[in-house]
């Protein structure tokens, strides 16, 4: 399969810890902020947004924190699962149709 | 209700050779959007197409061309290839802006 994630930064949780993604975005003027996670040989696949009038949003087991005085956006993951190991991108972009601009990605690994 | 759907899945070219990349939108979606992923990288824009019309481009030479069907499909064209071009070619469907909903790439290696 595609090997998405040579050289990247790796984060190596005990399974069921939580973990916690970090990502410095780069464009203060972003509006809209998301996280995708890739899996090895597959495309990207949406976990969770969060707009710029907000500072935390959650989902299933999934919570964003945005904070935009330093530009910095993080991806909490409750109960680390062993079907959450992939390479995490966050991506922003400016609202509307404009194009999401994603970051280098973190590689988490579970460890069982 | 079948995702978004690539082709090829792998291919091998040399440099200078010209590929043609197809994608298939989610059914309901109209907008498609290419990007490149270089191996340990994020993804890149490449451009995005709507209504058969190329909307949005991001930094890439115009050997990047592409086109989009009536019936929304799309396709990339890459020519006089080098071997920079090596890459995982993603394409994204959306209707019209909203979430992205991706494919899983065309591996195209250059030699």
């Amino acid at each position: 399969g595609e090997n998405v994630g040579l050289h990247l930064p790796t984060l190596s949780v005990q399974e069921g810890d939580n973990s916690i993604i970090n990502c410095a975005y780069s464009n203060s003027a972003s509006d809209y902020f998301i996280w995708y996670k890739q899996e090895s040989g597959k495309g990207p696949q949406f976990i969770i947004d969060i707009r710029s009038n907000m500072d935390k949003r959650q989902g299933q087991r999934v919570t964003v924190l945005l904070n935009k005085t330093v530009k910095h956006l993080s991806l909490q993951i409750a109960a680390t699962q062993p079907g959450d190991s992939a390479v995490y991108f966050c991506a922003e972009n400016l609202g509307g149709n404009t194009p999401l601009v994603f970051g280098k990605g973190t590689r988490l690994s579970v460890i069982a | 209700d079948a995702g978004v759907t690539q082709s090829p899945t792998h291919l091998i070219k040399t440099r200078g050779q010209q590929v043609t990349l197809r994608c298939s939108p989610k059914s309901g979606h109209d907008t498609v959007s290419w990007y490149q992923q270089a191996l340990g990288q994020g993804p890149q824009f490449i451009f995005q197409y709507y209504e058969e019309e190329e909307r949005q481009r991001g930094n890439f030479p115009d050997r990047f061309s592409g086109h989009q069907f009536p019936n929304y499909s799309s396709e990339l064209n890459v020519n006089a290839l080098l071997l920079g071009d090596s890459a995982l070619y993603l394409c994204a469907s959306s209707w019209d802006t909203g979430e992205l909903f991706f494919g899983e790439g065309s591996r195209l290696t250059v030699l």
